[in-house]
C-alpha cells in the first residue's frame, strides 16, 4: 500500500524558515518525480514544486521561486521542502503527491504551515 | 499560465441522479487533463487522468470527456460518498500545474 507521510508544519513567524518532510513507502520511490501541492485555508490546490526521479531537476511556482527549495534522499525514501523568507500568505496545507507521471496518484494528509506574528 | 476555470461553483444534485461537471481551459490542454476529487480532512483522490482515463479502483459511475479547451466530469448515478469538492488540473503547458478554483457538490 503506498504511503505518503507529511511533517514539519508547525506555527512559524513572517521571514522565518522551515523544512517540511515527506516519507514515502509502498512503491519504488526512486523512479517517480514527486510534487508539493500546497492548500489555503478554504481555498484550492496550488502547485508548488516538482523534483524529477533522481533530483537533477527541480521546478518552482513564481510565488516559491527563490525562497523554497524541494530536494530529495531516495536512499531515505524521503521527500523535502525547504521554506526560507516565509510570509503569511504561504500559511497552507502542504500536501507530497506522486507523480503518476504528470497527474498525482498518491497524496498525503497533509502538513499544517502557519506563517504568523 | 494556463488558466483552469471550473463551474458551476456549488452544484446541488439529489442522490441517484447525475451529475455533471465543467471544465475550461484558457488555451488548449490537448487530453492532460485530470480530475480529482476531495472530502474534508483528506488529501485529494486522483479519479480521471488524460482526461477521459479511470484511475485504479475508481467506480465506473465516473466519467471524464473532452480534449482542447473543454472539459466535463460525469457522476452517473451520485451515491452519498460521493459528494465532496472536485478539482480539474491540467499538466499540458508546466510549470507550473494549474489547477480549476473547483466544484463543491453538494446533497439537494
Amino acid at each position: 500500500e503506498v504511503q505518503l507521510v507529511e511533517s514539519g508544519g508547525v506555527v512559524v513567524q513572517p521571514g522565518g524558515s522551515l523544512r517540511l518532510s515527506c516519507a514515502a513507502s509502498g512503491f519504488t520511490f526512486g523512479d517517480y518525480a514527486m510534487h508539493w501541492v500546497r492548500q489555503a485555508p478554504g481555498k484550492g490546490l496550488e502547485w508548488v514544486s516538482l523534483i524529477t526521479w533522481g533530483g537533477g531537476s527541480t521546478y518552482y511556482a513564481d510565488s516559491v521561486k527563490g525562497r523554497f527549495t524541494i530536494s530529495r534522499d531516495n536512499s531515505k525514501n524521503s521527500l523535502y521542502l525547504q521554506m526560507n523568507s516565509l510570509r503569511p500568505e504561504d500559511t497552507a496545507l502542504y500536501y507530497c503527491a506522486k507523480d503518476r507521471p504528470n497527474a498525482y496518484d498518491y497524496w498525503g494528509q497533509g502538513t499544517l504551515v502557519t506563517v504568523s506574528s | 499560465e494556463i488558466v483552469m476555470t471550473q463551474s458551476p461553483a456549488t452544484l446541488s444534485v439529489s442522490p441517484g441522479e447525475r451529475a455533471t461537471l465543467s471544465c475550461r481551459a484558457s488555451q488548449s490542454v490537448s487530453s492532460s487533463l485530470a480530475w480529482y476529487q476531495q472530502k474534508p480532512g483528506q488529501g485529494p483522490r486522483l479519479l480521471i487522468y488524460g482526461a477521459s482515463t479511470r484511475a485504479t479502483g475508481i467506480p465506473a459511475r465516473f466519467s471524464g470527456s473532452g480534449s482542447g479547451t473543454e472539459f466535463t466530469l460525469t457522476i452517473s448515478s451520485l451515491q452519498s460518498e460521493d459528494f465532496a469538492f472536485y478539482y480539474c488540473q491540467q499538466y499540458n503547458n508546466w510549470p507550473p500545474y494549474t489547477f480549476g478554483q473547483g466544484t463543491k457538490l453538494e446533497i439537494k
